[in-house]
């Protein structure tokens, strides 16, 4: 099936830097990525929607200069987060699509566990 | 906006018991549903769906109905395993064309020997 591969499992920096996550389709091209935080014990919740070529979707309350989307390629997506603060510590997820059909399925990465010091 | 609510956890069963996790939607137009399993380590995966009214999804055991005039759409399975122990996601898509998933806030169910 569809694989979604997800760089680093887990990564831990100092208040301050800026950590890059990588979200690759092994074996498919992904027109679209999208980026969820999950904080511990509650659900996933939607950051951006990153489409290949073109700039990412924000959601409402999602800091566009803290959390830089790139979807550069077909089969890549990258989220930096800048200026590492410990609040965002967190679970963050990406998930792809090879297409743009309501009913097509999305592929989830493994996730990176993120702890700021 | 869009919501799912679904029953909090953890839910604790005995092996071959009956599960049943509720789970209902707030939605305008008619969206598609799914639920998706986190296995301890592991992403998301994708454990079934329904894309309309009515629609039965299963898989590996678990069944849910898509119930439109409840909007409803609970997740079944006659005999759970200790292997099905995981964070059970109920999801949401598709309404006015927006493809990314609203998820609830998850189940954990943990299956005894």
């Amino acid at each position: 099936g569809a694989v979604v591969s997800q760089h680093p499992s887990w990564v831990i920096c100092k208040s301050g830097t800026s950590v890059k996550i990588e979200c690759r389709s092994l074996d498919f091209q992904a027109t679209t990525m999208f980026w969820y935080r999950q904080f511990p014990k509650q659900s996933l919740m939607l950051m951006a929607t990153s489409n290949e070529g073109s700039k990412a979707t924000y959601e409402q309350g999602v800091e566009k200069d803290k959390f830089l989307i790139n979807h550069a390629s077909l089969t890549l997506s990258t989220l930096t987060v800048t200026s590492a603060h410990p609040e965002d510590s967190s679970f963050y997820i990406c998930s792809a699509s090879s297409d743009r059909g309501k009913n097509s399925p999305l592929h989830f990465g493994n996730g990176t566990r993120l702890t700021v010091t | 906006g869009n919501s799912v609510t679904q029953m909090e956890g953890p839910v604790t069963l005995s092996e071959e018991a009956f599960l049943t996790i509720n789970c209902t939607y707030t939605a305008t137009g008619y969206p598609s549903l799914f639920w998706y399993v986190q296995y301890p380590g592991e992403g998301l995966q994708l454990l079934l769906k329904a894309t309309k009214a009515d629609d039965k999804g299963s898989n590996k055991g678990f069944e849910a109905t898509y119930r439109k005039e409840t909007t409803s759409f609970h997740l079944e399975k006659g005999s759970v395993q200790v292997s099905d122990s995981a964070v059970y996601f109920c999801a949401l898509s598709g309404v006015t064309g927006r493809r990314a998933l609203t998820f609830g806030s998850g189940t954990r169910l943990q299956v005894q020997p």
